[in-house]
């Protein structure tokens, strides 16, 4: 089955750690996403990437860092940086911008908590 | 960032009642999608529209784009306990693989 897959579903984290979330499609893809979403709150977009190996910040990288080594893969990296870094944290792909199949699809999300 | 507008914010309504949810935009966009986030879940997509007065349904919901390609209206018939959760319209910048989520419409249903 195609899909999009994040992991781990949660995840806890001490003050001052980095921590990385998995995200891996088999929908072959060319873009990936990582939003964020705080209670009561709309999506917010971290990062993006349209292609392997190139990557954009979107509306609140700061204390985020990601990677895109790989087609499938797109780990977020939420480090000591990242001042309130407690949120849901959903991972999408899609193709982006053309007149069709330009649907984006979300993986189930990690909720990750700082203690 | 920009961000679409969706309205109502949130809205409780008896089972068995239809329900009207709209999102607009200041921008012109060539694809509508609209999704349902269940708690603690991701978005999963419900209907995807392409081309302006466009009228698409997926069982219990009807979905339209709008005439001006700045608008969006999803309606849900009879709904039933488990419509409850959060609706997001969305669509890509043209040209470009950018997502714009709109701030979503929050639905309680009452039984």
């Amino acid at each position: 089955d195609g899909g999009i897959t994040q992991s781990p579903k949660y995840l806890f984290r001490k003050e001052g750690q980095n921590v990385t979330l998995s995200c891996e499609q088999n929908l072959n893809h060319d873009a990936m996403y990582w939003y964020r979403q705080d209670p009561g709150q709309g999506l917010r977009l971290i990062y993006y990437s349209q292609i392997v190996n190139d990557f954009q910040k979107g509306d609140i990288a700061e204390g985020y860092s990601v990677s895109r080594e790989k087609k499938e893969s797109f780990p977020l990296t939420v480090t000591s940086a990242q001042k309130n870094p407690t949120a849901f944290y959903l991972c999408a792909s899609g193709m982006g911008g053309g007149y069709r199949d330009t649907e984006a699809f979300f993986g189930q999300g990690t909720r990750l908590t700082v203690v | 960032g920009q961000q679409l507008n969706q309205s109502p914010q949130s809205m409780f309504i008896q089972e068995g009642e239809d329900v009207s949810m709209n999102c607009t935009s200041s921008s012109i966009f060539n694809t509508w999608l609209w999704y349902k986030q269940d708690p603690g879940e991701g978005p999963v997509l419900l209907i995807a529209l392409y081309k302006a007065g466009e009228l698409t349904s997926n069982g219990r919901l009807t979905a339209q784009f709008g005439i001006t390609r700045k608008d969006s209206f999803l309606n849900i018939s009879a709904s039933i306990p488990s419509d409850v959760g959060i609706y997001f319209c969305a669509g890509p910048y043209s040209g470009t693989y950018k997502y714009i989520f709109g701030t979503g419409t929050r639905l309680k249903v009452l039984a």
